[in-house]
């Protein structure tokens, strides 16, 4: 059973602190994506991968998030100093990227929450 | 670019009513639309998605959603609810490409 796993699954840490954030997309799937989910804001596309590449970070403040994809098996999402304001639900998806299916499969989140 | 609106920010039902959550996409031509659910304490899964073809859709758990492309909505139905249906539940459209656009929810609280 193909699933996104994320890690770690909750981060609780003190404002200045980096945290960093772990996802595995599924075996084969090609585009990655990074949401946060806060009750106030609701579901908000970070950034996304295509083939590694990112190809949209918009959604992302460049001055303390960054996100990467060392290699097809492992993106990342750090926050570096990480603020209040960042305590959020963070999730990974993954989706194949054939134009005719382009359905996301999400992982469980990381929730942080930052003192 | 594409954008999605949800009528409804929370919605409660009895047991056995029926369901239809509104959604609409801000502009035409070739659309791709998903409706998403979010369990609680759970991450999202896809309840159902329209490519091509039938404007009616069927998705899992006796859902089904209806692509009007005249009124630019795609929303979600279930004829009888129950309890295990509380959620949220997400309509989404892919913007050109792989970026997908989500609505901003509708929580579905189904009373017992």
């Amino acid at each position: 059973d193909a699933r996104v796993t994320q890690t770690p699954r909750h981060k609780v840490t003190e404002m200045g602190q980096e945290v960093t954030m772990r996802c595995q997309p599924i075996l084969g799937h090609n585009t990655v994506f990074w949401y946060r989910q806060t009750m106030m804001q609701g579901l908000e596309l970070l950034a996304y991968f295509r083939n590694r590449a990112p190809l949209d970070d918009s959604g992302m403040p460049k001055d303390r998030f960054s996100a990467e994809m060392p290699d097809a098996t492992l993106a990342t999402l750090k926050i570096q100093p990480s603020e209040p304001r960042d305590s959020a639900v963070y999730f990974c998806a993954s989706g194949s990227g054939d134009s005719s299916y382009n359905e996301q499969f999400f992982g469980p989140g990381t929730r942080l929450t930052v003192l | 670019a594409q954008s999605v609106s949800q009528h409804n920010h929370h919605v409660i039902l009895s047991e056995a009513a029926s369901l239809e959550l509104g959604c609409n996409y801000s502009y035409g031509g070739t659309v791709n639309l998903f409706w998403y659910v979010q369990y609680p304490g759970q991450h999202l899964q896809l309840l159902l998605k329209y490519f091509s073809g039938d404007p009616l859709v069927k998705g899992i758990k006796g859902f089904e959603a209806e692509f009007i492309k005249s009124k630019f909505s795609f929303n979600l139905r279930k004829p009888s609810v129950q309890w295990s249906d509380t959620a949220e539940y997400f309509c989404a459209v892919l913007d050109g490409g792989f970026k997908t656009i989500f609505g901003a929810g509708t929580r579905l609280f189904v009373k017992a």
